[in-house]
């Protein structure tokens, strides 16, 4: 079946800009997390959403936000962005389990910020 | 804060040998354990995972084992192939959350 899938893999914003970036699940996973890779913070959780609520946040500012759809495909946005929001997007999902389930990982979004 | 580490950034082994990675972890909290590969700017792939209930899990040729007293686990890959190369990232989620804490990546060179 087919895996997580990210759009678009790679996109370039100005500071300032705002951007969307989409994830479409595992067919049949209700959970979908929003993960950050840069190479001085690591990979860093967002956020997750189940059933279209945010169950979980992580420790990022308010310019960072998601939504999830009830096909359980989902968005997040970054708005006013900064230089520093250059990174890897990496989307997740899960079958909706609270522990205990492999989590799998999307291709990733490339966000390049100048 | 940083709950789950992987102390060696690089590890560099030869073709047929076995390949260990280590993590170590400081929440008590945490009760799942996976391990990724993952190459540049491309999503992690899913390798394996313990549950804490367990010390040991193996698929194929690679093992995790978890010693909860020591709040350590360890990625065996036996035996190691080229295509094995890449950064090796442990994470651990607590009980009750799909929240992936991550170690800070081996990165793993499989030399012919």
């Amino acid at each position: 079946k087919a895996g997580v899938t990210q759009t678009p893999r790679y996109l370039i914003k100005t500071r300032g800009q705002q951007v969307t970036l989409s994830c479409s699940p595992i067919s049949g996973h209700r959970s979908v997390s929003w993960y950050q890779q840069t190479p001085g913070q690591g990979l860093q959780f967002l956020f997750e959403y189940f059933s279209e609520t945010q169950r979980n946040k992580g420790n990022f500012p308010g310019r960072f936000s998601g939504r999830q759809f009830s096909n359980s495909r989902s968005e997040m946005n970054v708005s006013t962005l900064e230089l520093g929001d250059s990174a890897l997007y990496l989307c997740a999902s899960k079958s909706g389990g609270l522990s205990g389930n492999t989590i799998y990982f999307g291709e990733g979004s490339w966000l390049t910020v100048v | 804060d940083q709950q789950v580490k992987q102390n060696s950034p690089s590890l560099s082994v030869q073709e047929g040998r076995i390949s260990i990675l280590n993590c170590d972890y400081t929440n008590s909290m945490f009760d799942y354990f996976l391990w990724y590969k993952k190459y540049p700017a491309e999503g992690p792939t899913f390798l394996i995972s313990i549950s804490s209930i367990k010390d040991k899990n193996e698929d194929g040729r690679f093992t995790v084992f978890l010693n909860k007293s020591a709040k350590h686990l360890s990625l065996h890959i036996v035996p190691s192939q080229p295509g094995d190369s890449a950064v090796y990232f442990c994470a651990a989620s607590p009980r009750g959350g799909n929240k992936l804490t991550f170690g800070t990546g081996t990165q793993l060179k499989v030399e012919l």
